[in-house]
């Protein structure tokens, strides 16, 4: 099984400030997604194959990384974006997540 | 408008068993590979099982082998999960997903295994 570790756990940022995740994979993956799940809400998708944004998602969002290593940023934060933030690969069965890290805003 | 809406969730004791279900709308569900996911009350999140598009084809995790059954009525576009001998740590939110990059959840139906 691969394991996902995340970075930070925790993330507070103010309105416009660039935020970065990481994502760190115990063996190497080739297809990456990330899931963006607020508070009482079902998760999300919001990148998909290490770059892609999904369907609505804002161009201030970008995904990138290959082999171990993926990040996930925010060019400029906004209010709208305070959620908790996963990471998934499906490269290997089984598929696993990442545990999350919780972005919230200063 | 993709539509996923689950239900059959529940207290239940050790041992117990449980029947979800995942009533699917606006996509061709028969189209589609299905997934059970499933999160923590520490919210990590959990791949619980999948089912090819006709059915044929079921995977599980070790973690719920041999005592979760995934299964699909593509005529009336119905996903479901039959999960017996449970265990305190089964419990969770319950979220069927569609396709491999789970691109729509439902909202999720809860599990509660607890004497």
């Amino acid at each position: 099984e691969i394991l996902l570790t995340q970075s930070p756990a925790i993330i507070a940022a103010s309105p416009g400030e660039k935020v970065t995740i990481t994502c760190s994979a115990s063996s190497s993956v080739s297809y990456m997604n990330w899931y963006q799940q607020k508070p009482g809400s079902s998760p999300k998708i919001w990148i998909y194959g290490i770059s892609n944004l999904a369907s609505g998602v804002p161009a201030r969002f970008s995904g990138s990384g290959s082999g171990t290593s993926f990040s996930f940023t925010i060019n400029s934060m906004e209010a709208e974006d305070v959620a908790t933030y996963y990471c998934q690969q499906r490269s290997s069965y089984p598929p696993t997540f990442g545990g999350g890290t919780k972005l919230e805003i200063k | 408008e993709v539509q996923l809406v689950e239900s059959g969730g529940g207290l239940v004791k050790p041992g117990g068993s449980l029947k979800l279900s995942c009533a699917a709308s606006g996509f061709t569900f028969s189209d589609y590979y299905m997934y059970w996911v499933r999160q923590t009350p520490e919210k990590r999140l959990e791949w619980v099982a999948t089912i090819s598009d006709g059915g044929s084809y079921t995977y599980y995790p070790d973690s719920v082998k041999g005592r979760f059954t995934i299964s699909r009525d593509n005529a009336k576009n119905n996903l479901y999960l039959q999960m017996s001998s449970l265990k305190s740590e089964d419990t969770a939110m319950y979220y069927c997903a569609r396709d491999r990059d789970y691109d729509y959840w439902g909202q999720g139906t809860l599990v509660t295994v607890s004497a």
